[in-house]
């Protein structure tokens, strides 16, 4: 089965730093280039950041940029996303994705992991 | 940034009715347009890819349209497991940008 599990979310202080793991199972996590996608409460759905299959290509959400960072483990089939700096508004479910189906959107989805920054 | 406007935000509709959403870029995008259904408490699950193509498992009522910059998703027979919040997105740059989000009720 084709699964994507978020883990490491949490509550954390303004200014804290948190690490978002997703393990993969079901596919060649190796193959594909994966995602993180949030969605704050009461919001919509926000792109944060994607990273290429072989970690070559990294690309972030204009205000994550700086704070966060994304980084993989194909042999672990594992994605990561380290956030420092964290603000209030990064309150959030934070999804991680990935494309089977096609390489222009996102099929397959995690469950999400919350994200609680507050003091 | 690639902007994506949706519209409307919201609406309400009875079961059979015809439903229709718009999503304007900022920019041409060719037919790099997907669709997203959201339910509370779940992941979003995939409708539409590249403007037009169905993906495996969605109903047929749902469908897509458009190109360069507006865009329509439609679903031809609103039933009650449709509501939702669907979403667009433009998948044209590396970075991402998702619409707001139109709710769609039942009336």
């Amino acid at each position: 089965e084709v699964q994507l599990v978020e883990s490491g979310g949490g509550l954390v202080k303004p200014g804290g730093s948190l690490r978002l793991s997703c393990s993969a199972s079901g596919f060649t996590f190796s193959s594909y280039k994966m995602y993180w996608v949030r969605q704050a409460p009461g919001k919509g759905l926000e792109w944060v950041s994607s990273i290429s299959s072989s970690s070559s290509y990294r690309f972030y959400a204009d205000s994550m940029e700086g704070r966060f960072t994304v980084s993989r483990d194909n042999a672990k089939n594992s994605l990561f996303l380290q956030m420092d700096s964290l603000r209030a508004e990064d309150t959030a479910v934070y999804y991680c994705a990935g494309p089977l189906t096609t390489s222009d959107a996102v099929d397959i989805w995690g469950q999400g992991t919350m994200v609680t920054v507050s003091s | 940034d690639i902007q994506m406007t949706q519209s409307p935000s919201s609406l309400s509709a009875s079961v059979g009715d015809r439903v229709t959403i718009t999503c304007r870029a900022s920019q041409s995008i060719s037919t790099y347009v997907n669709w997203y259904q959201h339910k509370p408490g779940k992941a979003p699950r995939l409708l539409i890819y590249v403007a037009s193509t169905l993906q495996n498992g969605v109903p047929s009522r749902f469908s897509g349209s458009g190109s360069g910059a507006e865009f329509t998703l439609t679903i031809s027979s609103l039933q009650p497991e449709d509501v939702a919040t669907y979403y667009c997105q433009q998948s044209y740059s590396n970075t991402w940008t998702f619409g707001q989000g139109t709710k769609v009720e039942i009336k």
